[in-house]
C-alpha cells in the first residue's frame, strides 16, 4: 500500500516556465488537496477536490490549476512560474472529508523558481 | 477569522525533561482539532484528533488535551527520537464550512538532546 505518491521530489524552474506536480493515492480516498508550506507560515490550502470531476479553490489558488479526472490522481499545474511560488508542496487525501478530515500526506515536492 | 497559533516556535529539551506545546485557536464552530508530527524532508504524519473540550488522547509519551480555546501536547520524558516539528490544525464545523478545510498553525520544532 503506497499511500500518497508525489512526483517529482525536487524541481528547479525558471520564471515563466510551466510544470505539473503529480499526486496519486491508492486508498480510494474521496478527498484530495494541495498545500504549500513556507517558513513561518504553516501549511496553506491551494486547491482541493471532494471527488472525481469536482474541484474548488483554497486559501492561495492564484497561479495554480487543478483537475480531477479520476479518484486516484490530482495533479497541480503551475501556469507561469514565479519566484513567489518557491515552496514545498504537499498533496494530501482523506477517506471522509465531511467528518473529521484526517489527512494522509505525501512526502512533498520541493520547487525552486529562479 | 479562523486562525491557529502555536507556541513556542522552537523548544529544546534534555532527554527525560517533560514539557508542553501550546496550540491556541479561533474558529467559528469546531469539527475537530488535529495534531501531526513532521520529520525533516517528510510529509506530516497524523497523531491525534480531538473533538470537544475536556477530551484527552495518549500515544506513548504524548498526550493531547483540548479546551474551548487551546490544545496542549504534553511530552513526558522525551527521547531524542521525539525530535520533530509538531503541527496543530483545526477543522471548522461542517454546518458553517462544508469543505473539509483544515487551518494549520506554524508548528513547534522540538529538539531533544541526549
Amino acid at each position: 500500500n503506497a499511500g500518497v505518491t508525489q512526483t517529482p521530489k525536487f524541481q528547479v524552474l525558471k520564471t515563466g516556465q510551466s510544470m505539473t506536480l503529480q499526486c496519486a493515492q491508492d486508498m480510494n480516498h474521496e478527498y484530495m488537496s494541495w498545500y504549500r508550506q513556507d517558513p513561518g507560515m504553516g501549511l496553506r490550502l491551494i486547491h482541493y477536490s471532494v471527488g472525481a470531476g469536482i474541484t474548488d479553490q483554497g486559501e492561495v489558488p492564484n497561479g495554480y490549476n487543478v483537475s480531477r479526472s479520476t479518484t486516484e490522481d490530482f495533479p497541480l499545474r503551475l501556469l507561469s512560474a514565479a519566484p513567489s511560488q518557491t515552496s514545498v508542496y504537499f498533496c494530501a487525501s482523506s477517506y471522509s472529508w465531511s467528518g473529521a478530515n484526517v489527512l494522509t500526506f505525501g512526502a512533498g515536492s520541493r520547487l525552486t523558481v529562479l | 477569522e479562523d486562525q491557529v497559533t502555536q507556541s513556542p516556535e522552537a523548544l529544546r529539551l534534555q532527554e527525560g525533561e517533560s514539557s508542553s506545546l501550546n496550540c491556541s485557536y479561533t474558529v467559528s464552530g469546531l469539527r475537530g482539532l488535529f495534531w501531526y508530527r513532521q520529520d525533516p524532508g517528510k510529509g506530516p504524519e497524523f497523531l491525534f484528533t480531538l473533538y470537544s473540550a475536556g477530551e484527552e488522547k495518549e500515544k506513548e509519551r504524548l498526550k493531547a488535551t483540548l479546551t474551548k480555546k487551546e490544545s496542549f501536547l504534553h511530552i513526558t520524558a522525551p527521547k531524542p527520537e521525539d525530535s520533530a516539528t509538531y503541527l496543530c490544525a483545526v477543522q471548522p464545523s461542517p454546518y458553517l464550512s462544508n469543505t473539509g478545510k483544515l487551518i494549520f498553525g506554524q508548528g513547534t520544532t522540538l529538539q531533544v538532546k541526549p
